[in-house]
Protein backbone atom coordinates (compact mmCIF):
# COMPACT_ATOMS: atom_id res chain seq x y z
CA UNK A 1 0.00 0.00 0.00
CA UNK A 2 1.52 3.11 -1.12
CA UNK A 3 -0.82 5.79 0.55
CA UNK A 4 -1.76 9.18 -0.20
CA UNK A 5 0.16 10.27 -2.96
CA UNK A 6 0.56 13.96 -3.61
CA UNK A 7 2.57 16.04 -5.83
CA UNK A 8 4.25 18.32 -5.92
CA UNK A 9 5.97 18.20 -2.21
CA UNK A 10 6.57 21.70 -2.52
CA UNK A 11 5.72 24.51 -5.13
CA UNK A 12 6.68 28.28 -5.27
CA UNK A 13 4.76 30.05 -7.73
CA UNK A 14 4.27 34.07 -8.29
CA UNK A 15 1.09 35.95 -7.44
CA UNK A 16 -1.23 35.83 -10.38
CA UNK A 17 -0.26 32.66 -11.45
CA UNK A 18 -2.37 29.21 -11.70
CA UNK A 19 -1.62 26.07 -9.57
CA UNK A 20 -2.74 22.62 -9.57
CA UNK A 21 -2.44 20.58 -6.46
CA UNK A 22 -2.72 16.51 -6.93
CA UNK A 23 -3.67 13.36 -5.33
CA UNK A 24 -3.40 10.03 -5.73
CA UNK A 25 -5.94 8.50 -2.73
CA UNK A 26 -5.32 5.08 -1.24
CA UNK A 27 -6.77 1.89 -3.70
CA UNK A 28 -10.39 1.20 -2.52
CA UNK A 29 -10.79 4.21 -0.45
CA UNK A 30 -14.05 6.42 -1.15
CA UNK A 31 -13.81 9.36 0.39
CA UNK A 32 -11.39 11.90 0.00
CA UNK A 33 -10.80 15.28 1.72
CA UNK A 34 -8.20 18.46 1.09
CA UNK A 35 -6.93 20.40 3.78
CA UNK A 36 -4.88 23.35 4.25
CA UNK A 37 -2.67 23.86 7.25
CA UNK A 38 -1.05 27.37 8.07
CA UNK A 39 0.26 28.11 11.49
CA UNK A 40 -2.48 31.02 12.00
CA UNK A 41 -5.71 29.06 10.95
CA UNK A 42 -4.72 25.53 12.24
CA UNK A 43 -5.93 22.33 9.84
CA UNK A 44 -8.72 23.86 7.57
CA UNK A 45 -11.50 21.33 5.89
CA UNK A 46 -11.30 22.92 2.39
CA UNK A 47 -13.18 20.35 0.54
CA UNK A 48 -14.43 16.79 0.51
CA UNK A 49 -15.66 14.38 -1.85
CA UNK A 50 -17.58 10.60 -1.31
CA UNK A 51 -17.46 8.58 -4.43
CA UNK A 52 -15.80 11.07 -6.63
CA UNK A 53 -18.91 13.52 -5.55
CA UNK A 54 -18.70 16.37 -3.98
CA UNK A 55 -20.22 16.70 -0.84
CA UNK A 56 -19.44 19.59 0.98
CA UNK A 57 -17.16 22.38 -0.38
CA UNK A 58 -18.02 24.96 2.56
CA UNK A 59 -14.75 25.44 3.65
CA UNK A 60 -13.43 26.58 -0.01
CA UNK A 61 -12.53 30.20 1.02
CA UNK A 62 -13.54 31.62 -2.31
CA UNK A 63 -13.89 31.46 -6.29
CA UNK A 64 -10.51 30.86 -7.13
CA UNK A 65 -10.06 27.76 -5.57
CA UNK A 66 -11.85 24.70 -7.44
CA UNK A 67 -11.60 20.84 -6.91
CA UNK A 68 -12.23 18.22 -8.99
CA UNK A 69 -12.22 13.98 -9.12
CA UNK A 70 -12.89 12.70 -12.56
CA UNK A 71 -12.13 9.30 -11.16
CA UNK A 72 -11.86 7.11 -8.16
CA UNK A 73 -7.60 7.66 -8.15
CA UNK A 74 -7.23 11.02 -8.61
CA UNK A 75 -8.10 14.44 -7.49
CA UNK A 76 -6.99 17.98 -8.34
CA UNK A 77 -7.36 21.03 -6.42
CA UNK A 78 -6.18 24.42 -8.57
CA UNK A 79 -5.45 28.37 -7.26
CA UNK A 80 -6.31 30.46 -10.19
CA UNK A 81 -5.41 33.06 -9.42
CA UNK A 82 -2.79 32.26 -6.57
CA UNK A 83 -2.20 35.01 -4.15
CA UNK A 84 0.28 35.17 -1.31
CA UNK A 85 -2.34 34.67 1.70
CA UNK A 86 -2.97 30.88 0.16
CA UNK A 87 0.65 29.89 0.81
CA UNK A 88 0.09 26.78 3.09
CA UNK A 89 0.58 23.30 3.10
CA UNK A 90 -2.02 21.37 1.34
CA UNK A 91 -2.90 18.12 2.08
CA UNK A 92 -4.97 15.52 0.72
CA UNK A 93 -6.69 12.70 2.60
CA UNK A 94 -8.28 9.41 1.74
CA UNK A 95 -10.71 6.83 4.16
CA UNK A 96 -12.47 3.97 3.02
CA UNK A 97 -15.60 5.05 3.68
CA UNK A 98 -18.07 7.22 6.17
CA UNK A 99 -18.03 7.05 9.65
CA UNK A 100 -16.07 7.25 12.62
CA UNK A 101 -14.64 3.98 12.20
CA UNK A 102 -12.74 5.22 8.84
CA UNK A 103 -10.10 6.93 9.98
CA UNK A 104 -8.53 9.61 7.29
CA UNK A 105 -5.21 8.90 5.98
CA UNK A 106 -3.35 12.02 5.09
CA UNK A 107 -0.41 12.21 2.31
CA UNK A 108 2.48 14.12 2.75
CA UNK A 109 1.30 17.44 1.63
CA UNK A 110 2.17 19.98 -0.76
CA UNK A 111 3.90 23.22 0.24
CA UNK A 112 2.88 25.87 -1.54
CA UNK A 113 4.86 29.33 -1.80
CA UNK A 114 3.39 32.62 -3.27
CA UNK A 115 5.72 35.35 -3.71
CA UNK B 1 -20.61 25.54 16.57
CA UNK B 2 -18.84 22.71 16.97
CA UNK B 3 -14.87 22.79 18.32
CA UNK B 4 -11.94 21.50 19.59
CA UNK B 5 -9.70 23.66 22.39
CA UNK B 6 -6.19 22.34 22.76
CA UNK B 7 -3.44 23.47 25.29
CA UNK B 8 -0.87 25.40 23.44
CA UNK B 9 2.63 23.92 22.82
CA UNK B 10 5.26 23.87 22.66
CA UNK B 11 5.36 21.12 25.82
CA UNK B 12 9.29 20.66 26.08
CA UNK B 13 9.94 17.27 28.37
CA UNK B 14 12.72 15.21 29.44
CA UNK B 15 13.27 11.54 28.06
CA UNK B 16 11.12 9.06 30.60
CA UNK B 17 8.97 11.82 32.00
CA UNK B 18 4.68 11.81 31.86
CA UNK B 19 2.70 13.29 29.43
CA UNK B 20 -0.52 15.31 29.19
CA UNK B 21 -1.87 16.94 26.61
CA UNK B 22 -5.24 18.73 26.99
CA UNK B 23 -8.34 18.95 25.26
CA UNK B 24 -11.80 19.64 25.60
CA UNK B 25 -14.48 20.03 22.99
CA UNK B 26 -17.58 22.15 22.19
CA UNK B 27 -20.26 19.40 20.29
CA UNK B 28 -24.49 19.83 19.77
CA UNK B 29 -24.64 16.05 19.49
CA UNK B 30 -22.46 13.04 20.94
CA UNK B 31 -19.11 12.60 18.80
CA UNK B 32 -16.15 10.23 18.28
CA UNK B 33 -13.20 11.97 19.04
CA UNK B 34 -9.28 11.12 18.15
CA UNK B 35 -6.06 12.11 18.72
CA UNK B 36 -3.82 12.21 15.32
CA UNK B 37 -0.12 12.98 15.55
CA UNK B 38 2.30 14.41 13.00
CA UNK B 39 5.62 14.09 12.31
CA UNK B 40 8.00 16.42 11.06
CA UNK B 41 7.64 16.87 7.14
CA UNK B 42 5.03 14.19 7.08
CA UNK B 43 0.90 14.15 6.78
CA UNK B 44 -0.88 13.62 9.98
CA UNK B 45 -1.37 9.34 11.39
CA UNK B 46 -3.83 8.70 13.47
CA UNK B 47 -3.19 7.42 17.25
CA UNK B 48 -6.16 6.42 18.67
CA UNK B 49 -9.94 6.81 19.49
CA UNK B 50 -12.74 6.56 21.34
CA UNK B 51 -16.34 6.32 20.04
CA UNK B 52 -19.00 6.81 23.03
CA UNK B 53 -18.19 8.62 26.63
CA UNK B 54 -15.71 6.40 28.81
CA UNK B 55 -14.37 4.44 26.55
CA UNK B 56 -10.40 4.56 26.72
CA UNK B 57 -8.59 4.92 23.44
CA UNK B 58 -4.99 3.62 23.53
CA UNK B 59 -1.93 2.62 20.94
CA UNK B 60 1.97 3.00 21.11
CA UNK B 61 1.49 3.93 25.18
CA UNK B 62 -0.57 6.80 24.83
CA UNK B 63 -3.87 7.12 25.98
CA UNK B 64 -6.86 9.35 26.44
CA UNK B 65 -10.26 9.20 27.88
CA UNK B 66 -13.42 9.74 26.87
CA UNK B 67 -14.94 12.25 29.39
CA UNK B 68 -18.63 13.29 28.80
CA UNK B 69 -18.79 15.50 31.60
CA UNK B 70 -15.97 17.49 31.38
CA UNK B 71 -15.95 17.29 27.66
CA UNK B 72 -12.45 16.11 27.24
CA UNK B 73 -9.87 14.14 25.54
CA UNK B 74 -6.72 14.60 27.28
CA UNK B 75 -3.69 12.57 25.59
CA UNK B 76 -1.25 11.04 28.57
CA UNK B 77 1.54 8.80 27.97
CA UNK B 78 3.27 7.66 31.36
CA UNK B 79 7.12 7.88 29.34
CA UNK B 80 8.08 9.99 26.57
CA UNK B 81 11.00 8.93 24.45
CA UNK B 82 12.73 11.60 21.91
CA UNK B 83 10.98 9.98 19.13
CA UNK B 84 7.50 11.16 20.04
CA UNK B 85 8.43 14.64 19.16
CA UNK B 86 5.58 15.66 17.18
CA UNK B 87 2.58 17.91 16.53
CA UNK B 88 -0.36 16.04 18.28
CA UNK B 89 -4.08 17.47 17.04
CA UNK B 90 -7.15 16.17 18.74
CA UNK B 91 -10.29 15.93 16.86
CA UNK B 92 -13.82 15.05 16.49
CA UNK B 93 -16.33 13.88 14.16
CA UNK B 94 -19.81 12.78 13.79
CA UNK B 95 -19.18 9.98 11.60
CA UNK B 96 -23.12 8.85 9.71
CA UNK B 97 -23.35 10.16 5.89
CA UNK B 98 -19.98 12.26 6.80
CA UNK B 99 -16.70 11.89 8.30
CA UNK B 100 -15.90 14.99 8.44
CA UNK B 101 -13.28 15.70 10.98
CA UNK B 102 -12.52 19.12 13.41
CA UNK B 103 -9.32 19.50 14.27
CA UNK B 104 -7.98 21.24 17.06
CA UNK B 105 -4.70 23.42 16.38
CA UNK B 106 -2.20 21.06 17.37
CA UNK B 107 0.24 20.74 20.36
CA UNK B 108 3.90 20.76 19.51
CA UNK B 109 5.74 18.24 21.71
CA UNK B 110 9.61 18.71 22.08
CA UNK B 111 11.07 16.05 23.80
CA UNK B 112 14.74 15.98 24.85
CA UNK B 113 17.40 13.87 25.21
Amino acid sequence: DAGVIQSPRHEVTEMGQEVTLRCKPISGHNSLFWYRQTMMRGLELLIYFNNNVPIDDSGMPEDRFSAKMPNASFSTLKIQPSEPRDSAVYFCASSPGTGYNSPLHFGNGTRLTVT
Amino acid sequence: GDSVTQMEGPVTLSEEAFLTINCTYTATGYPSLFWYVQYPGEGLQLLLKATKADDKGSNKGFEATYRKETTSFHLEKGSVQVSDSAVYFCALNYGGATNKLIFGTGTLLAVQP
